[in-house]
């Protein structure tokens, strides 16, 4: 069965410092993959999407970067992180036209 | 670009009765997915229950049924027989088919249910 790794679960990080989220994703090739940002209170928002390896789709302008190194790796980036960017950071895969599925996120504060 | 609307912040319910959440959305698109998430305090996000949109039929998930109406743009969820493991907030999210399945989901703001024992 597919299971999906995100880490890590909490981050606590000063402004302007950098940022690395990861998440990979087993039993499963060639997924698509995905990152959201939920910011409090409110629903998810799409930040980038991947169809293969060094194909990245941003949906949002900002301080954030997306990779995907492996077929089943996809990282989160920031060289210098702003107040703004704190949230609660999800990762989700998904193959052909099947429905996504998320991982269990990462809280992300900033000081 | 497409939007979800759902218009309740807050739902309560007594156990073992039915509630029903809306969601309305805004598209030009023919051809596409509806979806209903669940969050609990986890923050896991849960999916549900999904429709596509070229099936008349509701879907339905043993306690918990939809109803797609494609021409009204709406997309409700009933949970019948309400248990305390249902207080969560629901998401109801909009993926466009033209992309192959590789869109991104439209998500509403979400729905906070709560279950009164």
């Amino acid at each position: 069965s597919q299971t999906i790794h995100q880490w890590p679960a909490t981050l606590v990080q000063p402004v302007g410092s950098p940022l690395s989220l990861e998440c990979t994703v087993e039993g499963t090739s060639n997924p698509n993959l995905y990152w959201y940002r939920q910011a409090a209170g409110r629903g998810l928002q799409l930040l980038f999407y991947s169809v293969g390896i060094g194909q990245i789709s941003s949906e949002v302008p900002q301080n954030l970067s997306a990779s995907r190194p492996q077929d089943r790796q996809f990282i989160l980036s920031s060289k210098k992180l702003l107040l703004s960017d704190s949230g609660f950071y999800l990762c989700a895969w998904s193959v052909r036209e099947g429905p996504q599925h998320f991982g269990d996120g990462t809280r992300l504060s900033i000081l | 670009a497409q939007t979800v609307t759902q218009s309740q912040p807050e739902m309560s319910v007594q156990e073992a009765e039915t509630v029903t959440l809306s969601c309305t959305y805004d598209t030009s698109e023919s051809d596409y997915y509806l979806f209903w998430y669940k969050q609990p305090p986890s923050r896991q996000m849960i999916l549900v229950i999904r429709q596509e949109a070229y099936k008349q039929q509701n879907a339905t998930e043993n306690r918990f049924s939809v109803n797609f109406q494609k021409a009204a743009k709406s997309f409700s969820l009933k949970i019948s027989d309400s248990q305390l493991g249902d207080a969560a907030m629901y998401f109801c999210a909009y993926r466009s088919d033209s992309g192959g399945g590789a869109d991104g989901l439209t998500f509403g703001k979400g729905t906070h249910l709560i279950i009164q024992p």
